[in-house]
C-alpha cells in the first residue's frame, strides 16, 4: 500500500524567506503526486500536481515543486514566503483509482 | 469556492446518536469521495461514489455508511456515535485527475 511521509510537523519562517517542505512517498509504480494546502477552518485547496513529464512542476501563489523519482520525494518550494501563506499543508499520493493517500501535514508558521 | 457543498457546517451531538453528512458535487462530476480528517488519524480516506455506485472503501467503520443518490448528492451516515468519531468530515468531487473538496462538516461529539 502506498504510504507520504511529512517529516517536519511543524516550520517556521521569517516573511520574505525561502521555504521548503518536504515529502516522501512509497509507491509500486509511477505516482501521481499533490499538494493540498488547508488554511484555519478551510477545505483543502489544490496547489500542484505532478503527473508526468517534467519534474518541476509549478502551481498557485507562487509554489512549485520537484519530483524525485531516484529519492522518493516530492518537495513544495516557494522562493518568498508571505504571510497569507501560513497554513497546514499536505502531500499526497493518488493510488490512479483516485483515492488519495495523505501525508501527516506540515504547519506552517511566519513570523513577520 | 470549489463548488463542492457540504451541510451542515457544524453538528454536535452525543454518544450513542446517528447523523447524516450531505455532500453535492460540482455540476457535472459524477464522482463524490468521503474523507476524515482527526487530530490523532489524519487525513484518511472512507468511501468513493461513481454515479451512484460504491467504488471504493478505505478505512471506513462498519458503524458508517453511505450512499449517492440519482442527483449524485450523497450523504455519510455515521451511526453509534463515539467520542473519538469527533472529526472533520470532507466531501471530493473530481474534474478529470483532480479533486475539489468541499468545506467540510465539523461533527463534535460530547
Amino acid at each position: 500500500a502506498q504510504s507520504v511521509t511529512q517529516p517536519d510537523i511543524h516550520i517556521t519562517v521569517s516573511e520574505g524567506a525561502s521555504l521548503e517542505l518536504r515529502c516522501n512517498y512509497s509507491y509500486g509504480a509511477t505516482p501521481y503526486l499533490f499538494w493540498y494546502v488547508q488554511s484555519p477552518g478551510q477545505g483543502l485547496q489544490l496547489l500542484l500536481k505532478y503527473f508526468s513529464g517534467d519534474t518541476l512542476v509549478q502551481g498557485i501563489k507562487g509554489f512549485e515543486a520537484e519530483f524525485k523519482r531516484s529519492q522518493s520525494s516530492f518537495n513544495l518550494r516557494k522562493p518568498s514566503v508571505h504571510w497569507s501563506d501560513a497554513a497546514e499543508y499536505f502531500c499526497a499520493v493518488d493510488d490512479a483509482g483516485n483515492m488519495l493517500t495523505f501525508g501527516g501535514g506540515t504547519r506552517l508558521m511566519v513570523k513577520p | 469556492d470549489s463548488g463542492v457543498t457540504q451541510t451542515p457546517k457544524h453538528l454536535i451531538t452525543a454518544t450513542g446518536q446517528r447523523v447524516t453528512l450531505r455532500c453535492s458535487p460540482r455540476s457535472g462530476d459524477l464522482s463524490v469521495y468521503w474523507y476524515q480528517q482527526s487530530l490523532d488519524q489524519g487525513l484518511q480516506f472512507l468511501i468513493h461514489y461513481y454515479n451512484g455506485e460504491e467504488r471504493a472503501k478505505g478505512n471506513i467503520l462498519e458503524r458508517f455508511s453511505a450512499q449517492q443518490f440519482p442527483d449524485l448528492h450523497s450523504e455519510l451516515n455515521l451511526s453509534s456515535l463515539e467520542l473519538g468519531d469527533s472529526a472533520l468530515y470532507f466531501c471530493a468531487s473530481t474534474s478529470g485527475d483532480e479533486q475539489f473538496f468541499g468545506p467540510g462538516t465539523r461533527l463534535t461529539v460530547l
